[in-house]
């Protein structure tokens, strides 16, 4: 079945220290994306791709990064320097074909807490 | 995008219809309304879209005023498994460069 993989489902992380969220999909899907949501909040965008090699900041990029080398993968880190990391964080991805807003498919979501 | 305004929560029976409001009335011509809604933990589930027409799948329904400045998501006969938060946004059909902006959406709490 086609879908998308977000990994790990829970993961910790001390203060100071880089981490990398995986995000896989096989829907041969054009663009994905990361979004970031706090508790009682709706999705932040943090980052979007279309196109492999090309991505576009979204509301709340600083402290993050992210690459896209391949149209499966678009992996996101979480940088030292963002201030308030712990979220939950969404990846999606869209097929373009049929519109800037139709048929987004999230993963189940990776939960991120800094102790 | 244009900006929509949604109500904060609502209550339905089991069984009834859910009809969820949304306000987007500076959408612009080529802007689409989509509904998306998002079980607790969960990510978000794509519902159903429009343009000007009404549409119905085997969701809900979508009834968008003839101005499009306003719409309603029609849930005919909610279960309690429709309890979730409800986003509507509006998006141009082919713009490059975007990605979906969600809000707070609507609470829905389906109770027996």
């Amino acid at each position: 079945d086609g879908g998308i993989t977000q990994s790990p489902k829970y993961l910790f992380r001390k203060e100071g220290q880089n981490v990398t969220l995986s995000c896989e999909q096989n829907l041969n899907h054009d663009a994905m994306y990361w979004y970031r949501q706090d508790p009682g909040q709706g999705l932040r965008l943090i980052y979007y791709s279309q196109i492999v090699n090309d991505f576009q900041k979204g509301d709340i990029a600083e402290g993050y990064s992210v690459s896209r080398e391949k149209k499966e993968s678009f992996p996101l880190t979480v940088t030292s320097a963002q201030k308030n990391p712990t979220a939950f964080y969404l990846c999606a991805s869209s097929p373009l074909s049929k519109g800037a807003g139709y048929g987004y498919t999230f993963g189940s979501g990776t939960r991120l807490t800094v102790v | 995008d244009a900006k929509t305004t949604q109500p904060t929560s609502m209550d339905c029976a089991e069984g009834r219809a859910a009809n969820l409001p949304c306000n987007h009335s500076t959408i612009s011509g080529n802007e689409y309304v989509y509904w998306y809604r998002q079980i607790h933990s969960q990510g978000p589930q794509y519902i159903i879209h429009g343009l000007k027409n009404n549409e119905t799948n085997e969701m809900a329904s979508l009834i968008i005023t003839e101005d499009r400045k306003s719409s309603t998501l029609i849930l005919p006969h909610a279960t309690l498994r429709d309890t979730a938060v409800y986003y509507c946004i509006v998006s141009s059909l082919n713009q490059a460069g975007t990605a979906l902006i969600f809000g707070k959406g609507t609470t829905l709490s389906v109770s027996s």
